[in-house]
């Protein structure tokens, strides 16, 4: 069974602050999504990273794919309370056409 | 980017009864789509994976003769929830899936159906 640890749990910070999302595996993926999740919503997908090291920003927010293609990294800069929601790692391809979804981080960005 | 369209948002419905939750990809052909449950404050918890034109393949643990799902036409899955109950209560979200050559696979989510068993 394959299976992507998301670290923190839960992140509480200050607007202006940096925060960094972990997702850890033993297992090699073909590639790894991040989503955003809002209360009552669809996750809603960020990016999409495949090649080892490969590194993508978005705005205040980057993401890093690792060398051995088993672990990334989300990290926004200066954070802001729109940044607040369920953040979603899932990576593909090692188990056919099917995403496995690590556990999720809650960010919460006070004003 | 892609639209995938989930309906109803929202329903309520008596212990009992049963619950037909449609998931349409509105700008692409998915031949495969995904149904999720979530808790709250958790991750998806995948259900089964719908396959046009064949049978469902449904995740250790998961009732398929309780969670009917359906995928006649390569933009439309449905999932019936058959006499429901409280327990069923729950977030329920679907997927439809997009590979594309050298961008690797995506997931385009529908905005989710929140069920209240009474």
């Amino acid at each position: 069974t394959q299976l992507l640890e998301q670290s923190p749990q839960f992140l509480s910070i200050q607007e202006g602050e940096n925060l960094t999302v972990y997702c850890n595996s033993s297992s090699v993926f073909s590639s790894l999504q991040w989503y955003r999740q809002e209360p009552g919503e669809g996750p809603v997908l960020l990016v999409t990273v495949v090649t080892g090291g490969e590194v993508k920003k978005l705005k205040r927010l980057t993401f890093q794919f690792g060398d051995a293609r088993k672990d990334s990294s989300l990290h926004i800069t200066a954070a802001q309370p729109g940044d607040t929601g369920l953040y979603l790692c899932a990576g593909g391809g090692a188990a056919g056409n099917k995403l496995t979804f690590g556990g999720g981080t809650r960010v919460l960005v006070k004003p | 980017g892609a639209v995938v369209s989930q309906h109803p948002s929202w329903v309520i419905c008596k212990s009992g009864t049963s619950v037909k939750i449609e998931c349409r990809s509105l700008d692409f052909q998915a031949t495969t789509m995904f149904w999720y449950r979530q808790f709250p404050k958790q991750s998806l918890m995948l259900m089964a994976t719908s396959n046009e034109g064949s049978k469902a393949t449904y995740e250790q643990g998961v009732e398929k003769d309780k969670f009917l799902i359906n995928h006649a036409s390569l933009t439309l899955s449905t999932l019936t929830v058959t006499s429901a109950h409280p327990e069923d209560s729950s977030f329920y979200i679907c997927s439809a899936y997009l590979r594309t050559a050298g961008k690797g696979e995506k997931l385009f989510f529908g905005s989710g159906t929140q069920l209240s068993v009474l």
